[in-house]
């Protein structure tokens, strides 16, 4: 079945370093999504990307989706304590299922 | 938020108990889910419910066994559980729309199974 590989597994920063997640599909999405879950919290949905190429702002978040529509990232910029948690992408299979990658776990260092 | 809710929010069990894990949603989605999230794997999705009817179920054990009574319940009947089977639980529902689909997740009901 499809997959959604995820990199890194962790990322620990300082406060203020930017920070970046990889999702990469080899089969070419439909559209992806990603989502935050805060430690002992549960995914929120973040936002979706769906047209190739396609970039995506929130504060200092920006998404991405790759030109042939097989990758995306999220890059945040100057990351703050509240940005700790993990970043997941979840992709939709062919029977309109959402798979989801390993997640990126963030920790920030004060 | 309050857009679905799960109960109990924790769950101890031994492996012969019977027990079930409770799911609302108050967004009038169509779809709900079911997920296990534990240490070592992603977010596993167990069965999906649209409009009522289970539209998959991915290769779960007959030990857990799913409930939709309506759109806006969901149900997770568990019985003779394992260890491993120790995780967080999550449900989620959605508008069930196939093009343009974000899930809404609960607080998660955190299992431990003796």
């Amino acid at each position: 079945g499809q997959q959604v590989m995820q990199i890194p597994q962790y990322q620990h920063v300082q406060e203020g370093e930017d920070f970046t997640t990889y999702c990469n599909s080899s089969t070419t999405l439909s559209n992806i999504q990603w989502y935050k879950q805060r430690p002992g919290g549960h995914p929120v949905f973040l936002i979706q990307l769906v047209k190739s190429g396609e970039v995506k702002k929130q504060k200092r978040l920006t998404f991405q989706f790759g030109e042939a529509k097989k990758n995306s990232s999220l890059h945040i910029t100057a990351t703050q304590t509240t940005d700790v948690g993990t970043y997941f992408c979840a992709a939709m299979d062919s029977s309109y299922k959402l798979i989801f990658g390993s997640g990126t776990r963030l920790l920030v260092r004060p | 938020e309050t857009g679905v809710t799960q109960t109990p929010r924790h769950l101890v069990m031994g492996m012969t108990n019977k027990k079930s894990l409770k799911c609302e949603q108050h967004l009038g989605h169509n779809a709900m889910y079911w997920y296990k999230q534990s240490a070592k794997k992603p977010l596993e999705l167990m069965f999906v419910y649209n409009f009522k009817e289970q539209t998959e179920n991915n290769s779960v054990p007959s030990r857990f066994s799913p409930e939709c009574p309506n759109s806006s319940h969901l149900f997770l009947h568990l019985h003779t559980l394992q260890p491993e089977d120790s995780a967080l639980y999550l449900c989620a529902s959605s508008q069930g729309d196939r093009e343009v689909d974000t899930q809404y997740f609960g607080p998660g009901t955190r299992l431990t199974v003796l």
